[in-house]
């Protein structure tokens, strides 16, 4: 049963128009993180929200917001896509300091045309 | 600032060759440290480590942490072409998951 789940697998958008991705999970951890990987890149950490508090990297552009309602679902708004920002969108979920690791969503290949 | 250097950044072998890929950390707030596979898809998790200088192996591959050194290696014998893929290591710096740039493997047959 997937643990992790990201809405859609595939979103094209058009430039500049607002889009946002989604991540559910049933695992009930703590943190939540949003990835992006552009192609044969690692995957480059955007923001992450341990519980409610949400921690911004500093190189994530202001375009990028993201929101966490509760415990289970996050997004990930991107109010003005541009090219540039075609990626593979990944969330990822982890308890700190716990025995487990993080766990993966498929994520959601983003297109802007 | 919390950083993951893994070396080398690519890396092509021959079917059969073993290969050692390397990953390296800072100490602040270390938890533990992950290896993760990525071919065309998400991640997919190989190992945790958090004590230093026990192996742990899955079939061919294999991974010790060194904290004296602040490292890690993954291991894979006799490589096959299944192998390629992006090798990624993370630390989880507790409170956060931080990931190396990953080593690119292909293996050739």
């Amino acid at each position: 049963d997937a643990m992790v789940i990201q809405n859609p697998r595939y979103q094209v958008t058009q430039f500049g128009k607002p889009v946002t991705l989604s991540c559910s999970q049933t695992l009930n951890h703590n943190v939540m993180y949003w990835y992006q990987q552009k192609s044969s890149q690692a995957p480059k950490l955007l923001f992450h929200y341990y519980d409610k508090d949400f921690n911004n990297e500093a190189d994530t552009p202001d375009n990028f917001q993201s929101r966490r309602p509760n415990t289970s679902f996050c997004f990930l708004d991107i109010r003005s896509p541009g090219l540039g920002d075609a990626a593979m969108y990944l969330c990822a979920t982890s308890t700190p300091g716990g025995n487990t690791e993080a766990f993966f969503g498929q994520g959601t290949r983003l297109t802007v045309v | 600032e919390d950083k993951v250097v893994q070396s080398p950044l690519s890396l092509v072998v021959h079917e059969g060759d073993t290969v050692t890929l390397n990953c390296s950390y800072e100490v602040t707030n270390f938890r533990s440290l992950l290896w993760y596979k990525q071919e065309k898809k998400a991640p997919t998790f190989l190992f945790m480590l958090t004590s230093s200088g026990i192996e742990k192996k899955s079939g061919r591959l294999s991974s010790i942490l060194d904290k004296k050194e602040l490292s890690s290696i993954l291991n894979i014998t006799a490589t096959q072409t299944g192998d390629s893929a992006i090798y990624l290591c993370a630390v989880d710096y507790g409170n956060k998951l931080v990931f190396g740039a990953g080593t690119i493997l292909r293996v050739k047959s």
